[in-house]
């Protein structure tokens, strides 16, 4: 069965610092992946996919990944957190010709002033 | 306009009851699911509907049922509550296959 670690619970940052949030899944098949954001007492978010094509995908509020084949990543990246940052993210894997979106536990990102 | 719509919003309700979360979609997609979150914030798929027919279903209670009246809408039904139950569900809606899902706000439920 598919299944996605985010390797870190808790990434507590400064502001304007850089960040980088892992996610690796563990299918060899073909695989779409995807980053969700979670504001408090909200729903989720699409901050970006990979669906095909190059494998590094820019996002919304400045957010990029990227998709390595190879070591099964798929990596959450901003070169410049904000306080607004501050979230749960989710990484999701979506198994070619499955409809299940099968997420990783999240990682709470919390950007100090 | 809302393309994923719950309601309600927040549900406090006593063991034993039966209530119901209503989702609706206007973004013309096929499948719905629905989505519940832990106190861990954990999500996990419960159930996906493609043009009204259940296409997953996974180990989910009987007291559970979800029915799709049209393809816009996707309802939860859940029986005989339990303590266990208290958690965030959430519906979402795509277009097809291999394409991203759309999330509603949540429904908090709170079983006492």
């Amino acid at each position: 069965a598919q299944s996605v670690t985010q390797l870190d619970s808790q990434v507590p940052v400064f502001e304007e610092a850089p960040v980088e949030l892992r996610c690796n899944y563990s299918s060899s098949v073909s695989v779409y992946l995807f980053w969700y954001v979670q504001y408090p007492n909200q729903g989720l978010q699409l901050l970006l996919k990979y669906l095909s094509g190059s494998t590094l995908v820019k996002g919304i509020n400045g957010f990029e990944a990227e998709f390595n084949k190879s070591q099964t990543s798929f990596h959450l990246r901003k070169p410049s957190v904000h306080i607004s940052d501050t979230a749960e993210y989710f990484c999701a894997v979506l198994q070619g010709g499955s409809e299940k979106l099968v997420f990783g536990k999240g990682t709470k990102l919390t950007v100090n002033p | 306009d809302t393309a994923v719509s719950q309601t309600p919003k927040y549900l406090v309700t006593q063991m034993g009851n039966d209530k119901s979360i209503k989702c609706e979609q206007n973004l013309g997609h096929d499948t719905m699911y629905w989505y519940k979150q832990d106190s861990k914030k954990f999500l996990k798929i419960m159930f996906s509907y493609n043009n009204k027919e259940l296409i997953i279903n996974e180990t989910v209670p009987n007291r559970f049922s979800p029915k799709s009246p049209d393809k816009a809408h996707l309802n939860l039904h859940i029986n005989s509550l339990e303590l266990g139950d208290s958690a965030v569900y959430f519906c979402a809606s795509s277009y097809r296959q291999n394409t991203e899902a759309f999330f509603g706000q949540g429904t908090r439920l709170t079983v006492v």
